[in-house]
C-alpha cells in the first residue's frame, strides 16, 4: 500500500511570499488532516477534511492559511503571505473515517522562512 | 491549542538499558497512541491504547492507559541503537466528527555507545 505523499519535501522562501503544498493521501482514506510541527515541538493540527468537506479548522490562521481539497482525494496547503514564524515542517495525514488505528503521515515539508 | 505533557524531555542512556516516558493531560481522552518520528520522516505509529486501564505491548515496547484517561506511558525494555528518535504521545477524542490528533512536545531518545 502506498504511503502519504507530500511535496515538495523542502522550500525556502522570503518573508512575504506564498507558497503551497501538496499531498496526497493513500487511497481510500476519507480523512485527510494537515498538522504544523514546529522544531522542537510535536504536530499541531491545523485543518481536518472529511472527503471534500471541512470538519475542523479552528486552528488553522485564516487570515494567511488557506487549505482545500476538491474531489475528495488530494490536498493543497497555501500560505499568504509568510511570516518567519511558518518556519516548519508540514505533515498531511489520512486515515479512513473514524479510525484512528488506520492514521497514516506523510513526510512532511520542510518550510524555512527566511 | 492544548499540548499534552510529555516527560522527560530527553534521555541519554546506554545501550541495553530500559526506557520509561509518561504523558499527562488535564483533558480526558477515548485513545491514546505512541508515535516515533526519526529525522526527515513522519511520526509512525508504535502502539494505541483504546480503554482506560489498558497494558498492551508491542515487542519491547509496553504502555498503558491510565485509569483517570487523562495519563499513558511507554516503556522500552533493552534499547537497541534503532530505538533512537523522538517519541511522541498524543491523544484522541471521537465525537462530532472533528478526531485530529493533540500530542506531547516529544521524548528525544539518545543511546550512547
Amino acid at each position: 500500500e502506498a504511503g502519504v505523499a507530500q511535496s515538495p519535501r523542502y522550500k525556502i522562501i522570503e518573508k512575504r511570499q506564498s507558497v503551497a503544498f501538496w499531498c496526497n493521501p493513500i487511497s481510500g482514506h476519507a480523512t485527510l488532516y494537515w498538522y504544523q510541527q514546529i522544531l522542537g515541538q510535536g504536530p499541531k493540527l491545523l485543518i481536518q477534511f472529511q472527503n471534500n468537506g471541512v470538519v475542523d479548522d479552528s486552528q488553522l490562521p485564516k487570515d494567511r492559511f488557506s487549505a482545500e481539497r476538491l474531489k475528495g482525494v488530494d490536498s493543497t496547503l497555501k500560505i499568504q503571505p509568510a511570516k518567519l514564524e511558518d518556519s516548519a515542517v508540514y505533515l498531511c495525514a489520512s486515515s479512513p473515517r473514524g479510525a484512528v488505528y488506520g492514521y497514516t503521515f506523510g513526510s512532511g515539508t520542510r518550510l524555512t522562512v527566511v | 491549542g492544548q499540548q499534552l505533557n510529555q516527560s522527560p524531555q530527553s534521555m541519554f542512556i546506554q545501550e541495553g538499558e530500559d526506557v520509561s516516558m509518561n504523558c499527562t493531560s488535564s483533558s480526558i481522552f477515548n485513545t491514546w497512541l505512541w508515535y516515533k518520528q526519526d529525522p526527515g520522516e513522519g511520526p509512525v505509529l508504535l502502539i494505541a491504547l483504546y480503554k482506560a486501564g489498558e497494558l498492551t505491548s508491542n515487542g519491547r515496547l509496553t504502555a498503558q492507559f491510565g485509569i483517570t484517561r487523562k495519563d499513558s506511558f511507554l516503556n522500552i525494555s533493552a534499547s537497541i541503537p534503532s530505538d533512537v528518535g523522538i517519541y511522541f504521545c498524543a491523544g484522541h477524542m471521537t465525537g462530532g466528527g472533528a478526531d485530529g490528533l493533540t500530542f506531547g512536545k516529544g521524548t528525544h531518545l539518545i543511546i550512547q555507545p
